[in-house]
């Protein structure tokens, strides 16, 4: 069965500095891997995706993620965060096979301090 | 961009009444949607996928006569959540595919609905 797995609840970082937001995934066959953003009681915002191609993704808002498929993750980076930043980050897969439902990691809360 | 509106954003009702909960896509068709629950703190739980004019395919442990869900034309499905009790209490959201987009486009997510039963 497919799965995402984000390892960490929280990272807090200080604006101004690059942040990393961890996601490694599990799949039997070649994933299409996605982050999201979810600001206080409201839905998701999509941010980028990965299908093929370049392992590096550029997404909105300034955020990029790298496809490492020999440590099988996807990793969401940003080289300079911002205060707005601050918000819950979810790493989603799916097979490309399969339907076209998402499977979400646990979430990951990144805090921005300024 | 596509949009998806989610209806009401938030509804507090008795326990034991229904409540509707309606997802739609302004500006794109979408033969598949997604209904998804969010407990607090937690990430999203996917609920059943709702197929336009057929069954929803719902999940293991999600109770059908419980959550039921209609998708009856190419921009709307609905969820009800009959005979709510106070676990039903949830953030639930609603995501949609856009049948014109490749095979590998994102879904698109709705605001969310806050439930509170009473």
């Amino acid at each position: 069965a497919q799965s995402v797995a984000q390892p960490e609840d929280q990272v807090n970082v200080a604006e101004g500095n690059p942040l990393t937001v961890k996601c490694t995934y599990s799949v039997s066959g070649n994933p299409y891997l996605f982050w999201y953003v979810q600001y206080p009681n409201r839905g998701l915002q999509f941010l980028l995706k990965y299908i093929t191609g370049d392992n590096l993704v550029k997404g909105s808002y300034g955020f990029e993620a790298e496809f490492n498929k020999s440590q099988t993750s996807f990793h969401l980076k940003k080289p300079s965060a911002l205060v707005s930043d601050s918000a819950l980050y979810f790493c989603a897969v799916r097979e490309v096979d399969s339907s076209y439902k998402l499977i979400f990691g646990s979430g990951t809360r990144l805090l921005v301090r300024p | 961009g596509a949009v998806v509106s989610q209806h009401p954003s938030r509804v507090i009702c008795k326990s034991g009444t229904s409540v509707k909960i309606e997802c739609r896509s302004l500006d794109f068709q979408a033969t598949t949607m997604f209904w998804y629950r969010q407990f607090p703190k937690q990430s999203l739980m996917l609920m059943a996928t709702s197929n336009e004019g057929s069954k929803a395919t719902y999940e293991q442990g999600v109770e059908k006569d419980k959550f039921l869900i209609n998708h009856a034309s190419l921009t709307l499905s609905t969820l009800t959540v009959t005979s709510a009790h106070p676990e039903d209490s949830s953030f639930y959201i609603c995501s949609a595919r856009d049948s014109g987009r490749d095979v590998t486009g994102e879904l698109f997510f709705g605001e969310g609905s806050r439930l509170t039963v009473l």
